[in-house]
């Protein structure tokens, strides 16, 4: 597609319960970040693929949080028995070459709501 | 380890006038990249400008202009004759050229309102 897809752009979700999270990335884009955004804050980094290599796992909160990449194309977070504090939109974003040198292309992003 | 700090939390200007973003960095590396992402109402990122430490010239891009200066570790964004539509969140953020530790840290953002 055109741009970073993600889904589904909003969920509701009861405490305890799993999540997953989508991700497809502008095809041809090797590397991909995972970032949350909590309400009125910064984006606090996830974790990051880059082709076949083993991916940054360095910002994920707790072992509750997990991701995996298949074929270097789309993208899955797993969040496990969620908590209130995992309400936060979960952003995407995509980019072509190393280091951003075109930029990375953010989505639109998932509003993850953990009542 | 690397950090971006946006001192301006919120910022309201009057429609026309000139408004300066500030952005101050923390890296160890000599080879690094700067980053400016505004966010409208509407949530999505969009992508400003990348700057590599070692191009300290200043760029132009229409209303926008950026200012780096290694030697205050500053990437100042200003906009020119602002509008309305220049309303967003405003995000300046590093990436250090480190393979195997490639994330982007983005400093708290700074809310820009242009008040018609």
């Amino acid at each position: 597609g055109a741009g970073v897809s993600q889904s589904p752009s909003n969920k509701v979700t009861e405490k305890g319960k799993d999540v997953e999270l989508r991700c497809d990335p502008i095809s041809g884009h090797t590397a991909l970040y995972w970032y949350r955004q909590s309400l009125g804050q910064g984006l606090e980094f996830l974790i990051y693929f880059q082709g076949n290599s083993a991916p940054d796992k360095s910002g994920l909160p707790s072992d509750r949080f997990s991701a995996e990449r298949t074929g270097g194309s789309v993208s899955t977070l797993t969040i496990q028995r969620t908590q209130q504090e995992d309400s936060a939109v979960y952003l995407c974003a995509s980019s072509r070459l190393r280091f951003g040198s075109e930029g990375y292309t953010f989505g639109s992003g998932t509003r993850l709501t953990v009542v | 380890a690397q950090k971006v700090t946006q001192a301006q939390t919120e910022i309201s200007v009057v429609e026309k006038e000139d408004v300066t973003l500030d952005c101050v960095y923390e890296t160890r590396d000599t080879t690094y990249y700067l980053f400016w992402y505004k966010q409208p109402p509407s949530g999505e990122l969009v992508f400003l400008i990348r700057r590599n430490s070692f191009d300290e010239q200043n760029e132009i891009s229409g209303r926008y202009s950026w200012n780096f200066q290694k030697s205050t570790s500053s990437f100042n964004f200003t906009i020119t004759a602002s509008q309305v539509v220049d309303s967003a969140v405003y995000f300046c953020a590093l990436s250090e050229a480190d393979f195997g530790n490639e994330k982007l840290t983005f400093g708290t953002g700074t809310r820009l309102t242009i008040i018609p």
